[in-house]
């Protein structure tokens, strides 16, 4: 059980264009969902943290403007990064949480994470 | 702030060799603290938590125990697999259920 997808997993567009990525949880209901940046040979960097049906709350340094999420569904989260540029290439992750904040203990459960190249 | 400090990648081991991974934190509060792996061309996986100090979180053979005292979570394990082959990360949550991870250990196991 758990289980979160992402799609699509590799994306090459070009210089200047919108790429969306979709995060969804498969068996359960995602209250929270957060996505991440990971550079190579670096750790995953938080960019936001998603509450369906509200506004995301990005991290210090994220332009909101720039990476779009949306939470539409308990099941389902979007990041659009808009008018790409090539050093918005890195490998982007999604996670889900079943439960709120609260605690800061729960659990999250990751997707595979999206290759975005841009030319 | 909250950070995580883990020690630097690659490690190279033979199959069977012991496993140490370092991790050390700093935070406010009583963070819960994790591992996670990711397996090459996979996504993140948890591999062991603990929640309070001094409790043991293992799994596959890995342990790890919540030392407050020095504020470590070293990642341990007796016997190395090439499948444990993967590159592993370190990571607290504390407040509003956010991770904060290590910069991740690539671990290699020959046979």
């Amino acid at each position: 059980g758990a289980v979160v997808s992402q799609h699509p997993s590799r994306v090459i567009c070009k210089s200047g264009t919108s790429v969306k990525i979709e995060c969804r949880s498969l068996d359960f209901q995602a209250t929270t969902m957060f996505w991440y940046r990971q550079f190579p040979k670096k750790s995953l960097m938080l960019m936001a943290t998603s509450n369906e049906g509200s506004k995301a709350t990005y991290e210090q340094g994220v332009e909101k403007d720039k990476f779009l999420i949306n939470h539409a569904s308990l099941t389902l989260s979007t990041l659009t990064v808009t008018s790409a540029h090539p050093e918005d290439s890195s490998f982007y992750i999604c996670s889900a949480s079943p439960h709120g904040g609260g605690t800061g203990h729960n659990e999250q459960f990751f997707g595979p994470g999206t290759r975005l190249t841009v030319l | 702030g909250d950070s995580v400090t883990q020690m630097e990648g690659p490690v190279t081991l033979s199959e069977e060799a012991c496993l140490t991974i370092n991790c050390t934190y700093t935070a406010t509060g009583y963070p819960s603290l994790f591992w996670y792996v990711q397996y090459p061309g996979e996504g993140l996986q948890l591999l062991l938590k603990a929640t309070k100090a001094d409790d043991k979180g293992s799994n596959k053979g890995f342990e790890a125990t919540y030392r407050k005292e020095t504020t470590s979570f070293h990642l341990e394990k007796g016997s190395v697999q090439v499948s444990d082959s993967a590159v592993y990360f370190c990571a607290l949550s504390n407040q509003g259920g956010k991770l904060i991870f290590g910069q991740g250990t690539e671990l290699s196991v020959k046979p």
